[in-house]
């Protein structure tokens, strides 16, 4: 099972402020990674596929890149509908389809 | 856009059987799509359980396998989990999602639905 670690578990950040968050995989899952962003009594949106792809209706502040096993969502300028959890997921070699723990990006 | 709509009972006993159904609109469940549950335990991470295919092909969770069956109602334009003897652990809000094809990513996802494992 490839297991995905993400960190930090929380990021304290104000708005306009640069957000960086890391997950990392045990074993080498090329560019099969997505990003989800989670808030509060919400449904999982997707933010990201493929590493680096954003999805429809995504705002360009989203960002992400890494292959391999090191993988970075940036979001350039935290506007305040950004704070929530963010999930990485990835399906290169499964099953299982596995889930980071999440980060949690709160304001400072 | 494809819509999900999970339903069921938000109460299952300890060792009983939980069965929820997801509504598939604005699609139909025999397009070339996998359609997926997830759940999420109260305050924790998500869990891929299975997904199943129009032609009834499936993949589990191997840590979940034993315990559940998918299938699919092309008639209803829905598909279903059944999560045999159940404890607290099986607590969770289950969402349904899907992805298409040769695509490793889920979107999207319906709302959700608490599922509690009590006496």
């Amino acid at each position: 099972e490839v297991v995905l670690t993400q960190s930090p578990a929380t990021l304290s950040l104000s708005p306009g402020d640069r957000a960086t968050l890391s997950c990392r995989a045990s074993q080498d899952i090329i560019n099969s990674l997505a990003w989800y962003q989670q808030k509060p009594g919400q449904a999982p949106r997707l933010v990201i596929y493929d590493a680096s792809n954003r999805a429809t209706g995504i705002p360009p502040r989203f960002s992400g890149s890494g292959s391999g096993t090191d993988f970075t969502l940036t979001i350039s300028s935290l506007e305040p509908e950004d704070f929530a959890v963010y999930y990485c997921q990835q399906r290169t070699n499964w099953p299982p389809l596995t889930f980071g723990g999440g980060t949690k990006v709160e304001i400072k | 856009q494809v819509q999900l709509q999970e339903s069921g009972p938000g109460l299952v006993k300890p060792s009983g059987t939980l069965s929820l159904t997801c509504a598939v609109s604005n699609d139909s469940i025999s397009n070339t799509n996998w359609w997926s549950w997830v759940r999420q335990p109260p305050g924790k991470g998500l869990e891929w359980i299975a997904e199943i295919y129009r032609s009834g092909s499936t993949n589990y969770n191997p840590s979940l396998k034993s315990r559940v069956t998918l299938s699919l109602d092309k008639s209803k334009n829905h598909f279903s989990l059944k999560v045999t003897s159940v404890t607290a652990a099986d607590t969770a809000v289950y969402y349904c999602t899907t992805r298409r094809w040769g695509d490793t990513y889920f979107d999207p996802w319906g709302q959700g639905i608490l599922v509690t494992v009590s006496s």
